[in-house]
This record gives structure tokens, sequence and C-alpha cells, in this order.
């Protein structure tokens, strides 16, 4: 069991916006701005997409963007692409005796 | 551009040791302002952080409460490279692990390695 909640999976047709969530506690998502949101396509290495929940590091499209409220950090991903299916993982800062959580990871389906 | 490249055997036998090295390219594994960790992903567990060592100074080692008692992970200087090693593994132990780095240590894993599947098995 995964110590952040994500949907399993989500799905949009290109050109559409999909959200999707992570709730998690007042010991991670909501005591800290540390979260992070992760791409993996099965196969290669996972990709950082935001972190400090809203930030994109250079290079990430303005397509995707982050947000927190109370317990629950989303990501948002607008203009959907064909490219965007993948799995989306996020990950909080949880203090120093926990370090970080994940969430269980999303699958998203472009259709 | 940072690079981690993975090694190690992807069979370990229940009770023995998993051990991976990660090398480092495009970064010092001496850099005060990273860290290096190790990371897990199985279809049971889902992602789960195992540990990291960084060096302030001098050396650090963070790791994850559910495998403290039997996980060790050094640096490699002379080889700009990081290792784990897992002791009395058995099947729960099975995932892909990634060799990853922490570029502001608060969880910012900016660089991932291609990951190893190892599998516990006799």
């Amino acid at each position: 069991q995964s110590a952040l909640t994500q949907p399993r999976s989500v799905s949009g047709s290109p050109g559409q916006s999909v959200t999707i969530s992570c709730t998690g506690t007042s010991s991670d998502v909501g005591g800290y701005n540390f979260v992070s949101w992760y791409q993996h396509h099965p196969g290669k290495a996972p990709k950082l997409l935001i972190y400090d929940v809203n930030k994109r590091p250079s290079g990430v499209p303005d397509r995707f963007s982050g947000s927190k409220s109370g317990n629950t950090a989303s990501l948002t991903i607008s203009g959907l692409r064909a490219e965007d299916e993948a799995d989306y993982y996020c990950c909080s800062y949880a203090g120093i005796s926990t370090h970080v959580v994940f969430g269980g990871g999303t699958k998203l389906t472009v259709l | 551009q940072v690079q981690l490249q993975q090694s190690g055997p992807g069979l370990v036998k229940p009770s023995q040791t998993l051990s991976l090295t990660c090398a480092i390219s495009g970064d010092s594994v001496s850099s005060v302002s990273v860290a290096w960790n190790w990371i897990r992903q199985s279809p049971s567990r889902g992602l789960e952080w195992l540990g990291r060592t960084y060096y302030r100074s001098k050396w650090y080692n963070d790791y994850a409460v559910s495998v403290k008692s039997r996980i060790t992970i050094n640096p490699d200087t002379s080889k700009n490279q990081f290792s784990l090693q897992l002791n009395s593994v058995t099947p729960e132990d099975t995932a892909v692990y990634y060799c990853v780095r922490d570029g502001r240590p608060m969880g910012l894993f900016d660089y991932w390695g291609l990951g190893t599947l190892v599998t516990v098995s006799s």
C-alpha cells in the first residue's frame, strides 16, 4: 500500500485536459511544499515533471502544471498528446524520519 | 547532463545479498549539494525510497525504516559511483531498483537510472 493515494487510471482525448490527484496527510503533502511529480514510460527512466508543488524543470512544457490544496496535490496536463500516455507518480517529503513517500501511480490513457 | 549507469545481477537467491552499483557521469558522488538514492518499484509496494548517501564535509547515510536493519549504501569516490547492498533478501524484495540523484535533498529526484529488475528466487 502506497502512502499517497492516486487514482489508478485516468483518460482523455487529444487536446483535452486531465487532472491527477494525490492525497496524503498533514505529515506529508499538507505539511510541506515539497511535492514532486514524475512521468514514467515503461522501460525508460522516470522523468521529473514538477517539483515544489508547482515548479517545472527546464525543458518540461507548460502544459504540465501542479497545485496543492490542504492534503491533496494535483497534476494537470492540458492539451493532451499521444506521447503523454504514461504512468504518473506523486512524491512528497515527509519529514526527517520518513524522508519521502510516493503515490501508487496513475496510468494515463490518451484515447 | 547527468547519467546514471546501473549494474548488478538480476537474480538473487533467498537469504542472500542483493548488490547493485550505480556509476555516475556528469556529476560527482562527493557533490555537496545533492544526494544519491536507491528507490525500488514493485507491483505490491509501488515506489519505495530505500535510502541515500551524501557528502557534507563528511559522509552521511539515511535509510528507510522498512529496510534499515538490512541495507548499506556506500559511496566509492575513486570510481565516482555508489552501491546498494540489501541483506537477507526474500521474494518480497523482488522489484525494479533505481539509482537516483536528489538535486535538492527534500525529494527532488531529477536524474534516474534505467532500473534493474532483481528477482529473488531459488
